[in-house]
């Protein structure tokens, strides 16, 4: 089983649809976490930190869960340029840090 | 502010050929990552420094694999002998801190023929 873990995929919605994307991780030692997209042939953005408290930045919603290990993503009124790979970022302090990505959830949206 | 520069964007190889790539992080960043990213799959750590010292290199290939931040700037990833598996897009990414979050140039394709 990986360490941080997300559905591959692919979600096909249509534009103006509203989803959502998890991603669990296993080291209860994580204490950093982040949504980075990826289009394809690109490096990796980062789209938002994850806080414990939460937070959105327009149309998007990231939220933390630490009593059952995920993190989540919210994409509101999706559209055409939503389309992309979304990794999830863990960093977790077990005697130094270690970043580590999920595989990715692709996103098409569909006119 | 520049970005992180990663030279060059594309490399084609025959294999037991060496290679390098070289990367110029964001300025005043003490961290940087080198990831290897095969289709479909997340980045995975190679090597990270912080400053001049490589901190976590256990996923580096040691045989074959080598790097180095020369006074905690520029970086160097040279692979020698390359081999067909090491196909891949090679990030170079920075940060301010270990546990901070991190930009990444826009890698380097390599393809081992």
């Amino acid at each position: 089983r990986k360490e941080v873990e997300q559905d591959p995929g692919p979600f096909n919605v249509p534009e103006g649809a509203t989803v959502a994307f998890n991603c669990t991780y296993s080291n209860s030692a994580s204490q950093s976490f982040f949504w980075y997209r990826q289009d394809c042939r690109k490096e990796p953005k980062l789209l938002m930190s994850v806080y414990s408290s939460g937070n959105e930045d327009g149309r998007f919603t990231a939220q933390l869960n630490r009593a059952s290990q995920y993190i989540s993503l919210l994409i509101r009124d999706s559209k055409l340029s939503d389309s992309a790979t979304y990794l999830c970022v863990v960093i977790r302090n077990t005697g130094g840090f270690k970043t580590i990505f999920g595989a990715g959830t692709r996103l098409f949206v569909k006119a | 502010e520049a970005g992180v520069v990663q030279s060059p964007r594309y490399k084609i190889i025959e294999k037991k050929q060496p290679v390098a790539f070289w990367c110029n992080p964001i300025s005043g960043h003490n961290t940087l990552y080198w990831y290897r990213q095969n289709l479909g799959q997340g980045p995975e750590l190679l090597i990270r420094y912080e400053n001049e010292e490589a901190v976590d290199d256990s996923q580096l290939p040691k045989d074959r694999f080598s790097a180095e931040r020369l006074k905690g700037v520029d970086s160097t990833l040279k692979i020698q002998p390359a081999e067909l598996g090491d196909s891949a897009v090679y990030l170079c990414a920075s940060s301010l801190a270990p546990n901070t979050e991190a930009f990444f140039g826009q890698g380097t394709r390599l393809t081992v023929v």
